[in-house]
C-alpha cells in the first residue's frame, strides 16, 4: 500500500494561496492521487483527483510531477471557510477497491482573517 | 436529493448494551463502508460491503457487526464486546466509474458511553 506523508498543520490568511504537499514515494503505476476535505463533525468530502501533470476544477488544482512521488494540492485565495483537515490518498480504487485506501491524520489548515 | 443518511447524529450507550447505527444511501452505489474516527485521528475501516449479502472485515472489526440485506442499507451494530466504543462513526459509499472513483460520506454519528 502506498504510504503518504503530509504536514500535520498549516496556517494561512484569507486571500492567500495555500499549497499542501503530499509525499508518496512508493506509488504504484495504476494508483491515482485523491484529496478529501473534512470539517469538524462531518464526513470527508471529495476535492480533486489526478493521475499525472495537472488537474484543475472549480475549487482546487492538483500538481503531480513526472515521477509521481509527490503531489501538491493548491487552494487559490483561501477563505475562513477553508479551515479544515485535508487528506491525501493514493491508490487504485477502480482495481482494488476503496478498502485499500488509508486515511492518515491529514493536514489541519487554519485560515485566519 | 441524493446522498447518504446516517442516524442518529448522537447516540449514547450504556455498559453491556448493543447499539445500531443506521446508514442509508439513494445513490445506487454497490459498495458501502463503515469507518471509525477518534479525536485528532484519521479514519479507520471497520467493515465494507461491495455487494448485497456480502461484507468483509476491515482493519478494526472486533466488537462490531454489520448486515447488507438491501443495496441501500448498511447498518452497523456496536456490540458489548467493543470496550472502547466512544468515537465518531462515518458511513460511506462509492462509485465504480473507472478513473473517477469517489467516496461519498454521510454526516456521521457520534457515539458516547454513559
Amino acid at each position: 500500500l502506498a504510504k503518504t506523508t503530509q504536514p500535520i498543520s498549516m496556517d494561512s490568511y484569507e486571500g492567500q494561496e495555500v499549497n499542501i504537499t503530499c509525499s508518496h514515494n512508493n506509488i504504484a503505476t495504476n494508483d491515482y492521487i485523491t484529496w478529501y476535505q473534512q470539517f469538524p463533525s462531518q464526513g470527508p468530502r471529495f476535492i480533486i483527483q489526478g493521475y499525472k501533470t495537472k488537474v484543475t476544477n472549480e475549487v482546487a488544482s492538483l500538481f503531480i510531477p513526472a515521477d509521481r512521488k509527490s503531489s501538491t494540492l493548491s487552494l487559490p485565495r483561501v477563505s475562513l471557510s477553508d479551515t479544515a483537515v485535508y487528506y491525501c490518498l493514493v491508490g487504485d480504487p477502480g482495481n482494488t477497491g476503496f478498502q485499500k485506501l488509508v486515511f492518515g491524520t491529514g493536514t489541519r489548515l487554519l485560515v485566519s482573517p | 436529493d441524493g446522498g447518504i443518511t446516517q442516524s442518529p447524529k448522537y447516540l449514547f450507550r450504556k455498559e453491556g448494551q448493543n447499539v445500531t447505527l443506521s446508514c442509508e444511501q439513494n445513490l445506487n452505489h454497490d459498495a458501502m463502508y463503515w469507518y471509525r474516527q477518534d479525536p485528532g485521528q484519521g479514519l479507520r475501516l471497520i467493515y465494507y460491503s461491495q455487494i448485497v449479502n456480502d461484507f468483509q472485515k476491515g482493519d478494526i472489526a472486533e466488537g462490531y457487526s454489520v448486515s447488507r440485506e438491501k443495496k441501500e442499507s448498511f447498518p452497523l451494530t456496536v456490540t458489548s464486546a467493543q470496550k472502547n466504543p466512544t468515537a465518531f462513526y462515518l458511513c460511506a459509499s462509492s462509485t465504480r466509474t473507472t478513473g473517477n472513483e469517489k467516496l461519498f460520506f454521510g454526516s456521521g454519528t457520534q457515539l458516547s458511553v454513559l
